[in-house]
């Protein structure tokens, strides 16, 4: 089966930095992709990773160890803008088909 | 250079009834997917066209379906509605199917099935 497993919420403070974690169980992979959606807002892309290690842009970085089925996105220097759900999706070798995690509701407080 | 854009952005339908519901995708995109986003399921993967071609589908009933036409603009429907369709209905386009373009979203059409 498929299976992609992160935090249901998390919360942390203005300036700090939060790590989401993001497990998954696929049959193939072939890359696995973080997205921010704000609240009735459509999902933004943040980050792409397909071989292991870390992928760093700007406040953002992404970790990936295929051997452990595991990434994380790193968000530093925490913004109060950055509070949105965080979605973890796996490109499981069909083309454009993304299976994605339920969503990390961040919220950041002053 | 625009964004994909989706219409209608928000519809009220009955039970029974049929939806068409249309995605644009950023000029020189070719592959355009389809996804539903409920709270309790997330975001599932409805289906993917390139090139007027359905390449990949989700696990989802016959009702849902969809086509893609020469320009690379796609639309999908949803025929005998039911209540549980409710949800907001995204579309994405990328460059190409390959697995590592990324995906680029529209700002969906929030269904209503009353």
């Amino acid at each position: 089966g498929q299976n992609i497993d992160q935090p249901t919420e998390m919360t942390a403070t203005e300036g700090a930095i939060v790590q989401i974690n993001c497990t998954y169980q696929t049959s193939g992979f072939n890359g696995l992709f973080w997205y921010q959606q704000h609240a009735g807002e459509a999902p933004t892309f943040l980050s792409y990773n397909v071989l292991d290690g870390l992928e760093e842009k700007g406040r953002f970085s992404s970790f990936l160890s295929r051997s452990k089925g595991y990434s994380y996105l790193l968000l530093k220097e925490l913004q109060m803008k950055d509070s949105a759900s965080y979605l973890c999706a796996v490109n499981s070798g069909g083309y454009n088909k993304l299976i994605f995690g339920a969503g990390t509701r961040l919220a950041v407080h002053p | 250079k625009a964004g994909v854009t989706q219409t209608p952005r928000y519809l009220i339908k009955t039970r029974g009834q049929q939806v068409t519901l249309s995605c644009s995708p950023i000029s020189g995109h070719r592959s355009v997917s389809w996804y539903q986003q409920t709270p309790g399921q997330g975001l599932q993967f409805l289906f993917e066209y390139f090139s007027e071609t359905q390449r990949n589908k989700g696990n989802f009933p016959g009702r849902f379906s969809g086509r893609q036409f020469s320009n690379s603009r796609s639309e999908m429907n949803v025929s005998t509605l039911e209540l549980g369709d409710s949800a907001l209905y995204l579309c994405a386009s990328s460059l190409s199917p390959d697995s590592f373009e990324t995906q680029y979203f529209g700002p969906g059409t929030r269904l209503l099935v009353l």
